[in-house]
């Protein structure tokens, strides 16, 4: 998993309450993502930063927020506005912009009932 | 619509077959074609990543093909063994400053003793 970890594996929340997944990367990478996956779909863009204290939206951003303070983190959050918020979710960096490659870490299952 | 599509869906060979993976995508610019193995609860791995004048690209028993022409790519899978049990994703950058990432929705491959 290349240096990207993320807490905790598994997640589980009960509907309405906020959730922190935390994503912590070594790898001096410049560019941080969250991507959603869900059974039979590919992943989906969330939230991703290309650089400390600016980020910008995804293609599925409602319902989430996520923070830039120091460049090995990007924590999200994952707000009672999500809809349907159980997922895996997946944390990637990349030294660059989105043409390079991206390092992905070992994802968090969040079940929320 | 920039679009990338893999077949089969899922697909299950005998241990020490070969297999070939198929990826049609339709992202205009391109810029790069990845394709990643997912073990089932964790994070995508890379296997190739080829740019446009690449034809060929190994990685061990995997070799991946890209003709840019009919925008078409497949990955080959020689000598499967039990440890190739996993979803394999192709992935498509489009070209621009954004580097907009297209991902397919994978291939689910079994591979029994």
């Amino acid at each position: 998993d290349g240096g990207i970890t993320q807490s905790p594996k598994y997640l589980f929340r009960k509907e309405g309450q906020n959730v922190t997944l935390s994503c912590e990367q070594n790898l001096n990478h410049d560019a941080m993502y969250w991507y959603r996956q869900d059974p039979g779909q590919g992943l989906r863009l969330i939230y991703y930063s290309q650089i400390v204290n600016d980020f910008q939206k995804g293609d599925i951003a409602e319902g989430y927020s996520v923070s830039r303070e120091k460049k090995e983190s990007f924590p999200l959050t994952v707000t009672s506005a999500q809809k349907n918020p159980t997922a895996f979710y997946l944390c990637a960096s990349s030294t660059g912009a989105h043409s390079y490659e991206q390092y992905f870490g070992p994802g968090t299952r969040l079940t929320v009932t | 619509k920039n679009q990338v599509e893999q077949s089969p869906q899922s697909l299950i060979i005998l241990e020490g077959k070969n297999c070939t993976l198929q990826c049609n995508y339709t992202v205009s610019p391109f810029s790069n074609l990845r394709w990643y193995k997912q073990d089932t609860g964790r994070g995508p791995v890379s296997l190739t990543i080829m740019t446009f004048s690449e034809n060929t690209k190994s990685n061990g028993r995997y070799t991946a093909t890209l003709d840019a022409d009919t925008k078409q790519s497949s990955l080959h899978i020689t000598a499967s063994q039990l440890s190739d049990s996993a979803s394999y994703i192709c992935v498509v950058t489009g070209g621009g400053s954004q580097g907009n990432l297209i991902f397919g929705k994978g291939t689910k491959l079994s591979v029994k003793p």
